[in-house]
C-alpha cells in the first residue's frame, strides 16, 4: 500500500518562514507535488520534485530525500493570504495520478 | 478563462437519484482526471484518460460510477443510485506530456454534491 503523512495544522506569524513536512511510503516512487488549496477554491500546483535536493521558486521551496521517503515545503516570508491548505501528493512510476496526503492547514498570524 | 470549467457546481440530491456531472479542460491537455475530496481530507483519485480511454480506475469506484471521454475532450462522471456516503466535492484536472513526466495538473473548481 501507500501512505503520505504530514502536520494537521501548523501557526505561523506574518514574515516568518514555515516548513511543512511530508513522509511518505509508498512503492514505485516517482515524483513529489505540492499544492495548495484555498477554503472553496481548486488545489493550485507549487512545486515538484523527482531528484534529491532542493526546487526554489520565489518565496517557497521544496525539498525531496528519496532515501529518507521524506520533503518538505518551505514559505519564507509569510503573508496573511499563504494561509490555506498544503498537500503533499506522490507521484509513482506506474501511473500519472497523484495520491494525495491528508493536507497541513496553515494558519498565518498578523 | 482557459482554465479547467466544472458543471454544475453544485447539486443537491435525494439519495437513489441519478447524476452527472460535466468537466472541460484546458484545449490542449490530453489527460483528464477525476478526484473526490471530502471535508478535511486531500482529494482521492477516482480515474483518468489519456485522450478518450479510460487507463485507470480506482478499486474505490463502485460499479454506480461511471465516466466518459467519448471525444478525448470534456468528460462526464455519472453516480448512479447515489448515497449519502457519496457526498463530496468532486474535482476534475487536466495536464499534457510536453512538461515531462512530472507533469502538472490543473484543477477545475470542483463540483458540491450533497446527497439528502
Amino acid at each position: 500500500g501507500q501512505s503520505l503523512e504530514q502536520p494537521s495544522e501548523v501557526t505561523a506569524v506574518e514574515g516568518a518562514i514555515v516548513q511543512i513536512n511530508c513522509t511518505y511510503q509508498t512503492s514505485g516512487f516517482y515524483g513529489l507535488s505540492w499544492y495548495q488549496q484555498h477554503d472553496g477554491g481548486a488545489p493550485t500546483f507549487l512545486s515538484y520534485n523527482a531528484l534529491d535536493g532542493l526546487e526554489e521558486t520565489g518565496r517557497f521551496s521544496s525539498f525531496l530525500s528519496r532515501s529518507d521517503s521524506y520533503g518538505y515545503l518551505l514559505l519564507q516570508e509569510l503573508q496573511m493570504k499563504d494561509s490555506a491548505s498544503y498537500f503533499c501528493a506522490v507521484k509513482k512510476d506506474s501511473s500519472y495520478k497523484l495520491i494525495f496526503g491528508s493536507g497541513t492547514r496553515l494558519l498565518v498570524r498578523p | 478563462d482557459t482554465g479547467v470549467s466544472q458543471d454544475p457546481r453544485h447539486k443537491i440530491t435525494k439519495r437513489g437519484q441519478n447524476v452527472t456531472f460535466r468537466c472541460d479542460p484546458i484545449s490542449e491537455h490530453n489527460r483528464l482526471y477525476w478526484y473526490r475530496q471530502t471535508l478535511g481530507q486531500g482529494p482521492e483519485f477516482l480515474t483518468y484518460f489519456q485522450n478518450e480511454a479510460q487507463l485507470e480506475k480506482s478499486r474505490l469506484l463502485s460499479d454506480r460510477f461511471s465516466a466518459e471521454r467519448p471525444k478525448g475532450s470534456f468528460s462526464t462522471l455519472e453516480i448512479q443510485r447515489t448515497e449519502q456516503g457519496d457526498s463530496a466535492m468532486y474535482l476534475c484536472a487536466s495536464s499534457y506530456p510536453g512538461q515531462g513526466a512530472g507533469e502538472t495538473q490543473y484543477f477545475g473548481p470542483g463540483t458540491r454534491l450533497l446527497v439528502l
